[in-house]
């Protein structure tokens, strides 16, 4: 299986804070990697997806860059609505494994 | 617009069939459009994919949970679902079904990331 490894695992921040968190692959994936966002009690939601390709309805605050093995996720200028745990994933082979998460919080 | 609801039991005891049902609505569960899946997410720990399916019957599994798996469409009413066999405590997670985008893969499609997600349903097993 690929391994992902996401950092950091919790990320303190303020509003309007620029926030950047990083993801590795243990091989290269090209750019077959997605990001969502996950918040409690609700449904995990995809934020962008090859590498960089913002999903429909995601605000443009949201960037995502990288390929082979190294991603990142880009906040620009952090909302109170996206305090959340961030989570990538590799789509390139059959075990679409995932990172650990990034706790984004106050 | 597409929705998946998540149904089953909340509580197994060790050894016990694991059976969850995805119901779709607002949209064709033989839609060539998407795959249909099931992932879980372990308590204290990150997410895992489970498995998917396709309509016609194109299967995917996790290859360490594999041999306890099965997955299947049920197209008369919209909906499919996952058998997970001899479970344990390590099993006990908050399951979510959904639905796969696709790329184009060999003259045809495979599953890519997840573009739909179900709110998730809590699944323990305790004796």
């Amino acid at each position: 299986d690929i391994q992902m490894t996401q950092s950091p695992s919790t990320l303190p921040a303020a509003v309007g804070d620029r926030v950047t968190i990083t993801c590795r692959a243990s091989r290269r994936i090209g750019v077959y990697l997605a990001w969502y966002q996950h918040k409690p009690g609700k449904a995990p939601e995809v934020l962008i997806s090859e590498a960089s390709t913002l999903a429909t309805g995601v605000p443009s605050r949201f960037s995502g860059s990288g390929s082979g093995t190294d991603f990142t996720l880009t906040i620009s200028s952090l909302q109170p609505d996206d305090f959340a745990t961030y989570y990538c994933q590799q789509y390139e082979d059959y075990s679409y494994t995932f990172g650990q998460g990034t706790r984004l919080e106050i | 617009q597409l929705h998946l609801q998540e149904s089953g039991p909340g509580l197994l005891k060790p050894s016990e069939t694991l059976s969850l049902t995805c119901t779709v609505s607002g949209g064709s569960i033989i839609s060539t459009s998407h795959f249909w899946g099931w992932a879980r997410q372990l308590p204290g720990k990150g997410l895992e994919w489970i498995t998917t399916v396709f309509h016609s019957g194109s299967t995917y599994y996790n290859p360490s949970l594999k041999s306890r798996l099965s997955v299947s469409v049920d197209t008369a009413k919209n909906q499919f679902s996952v058998n997970l066999t001899s479970v344990t405590a390590a099993d006990t997670a908050l399951y979510h079904c959904v639905t796969h985008g696709r790329e184009a893969y060999n003259g045809g499609y495979r599953p890519a990331y997840f573009d739909l997600w179900g709110q998730g349903i809590l699944v323990t097993v305790s004796s």
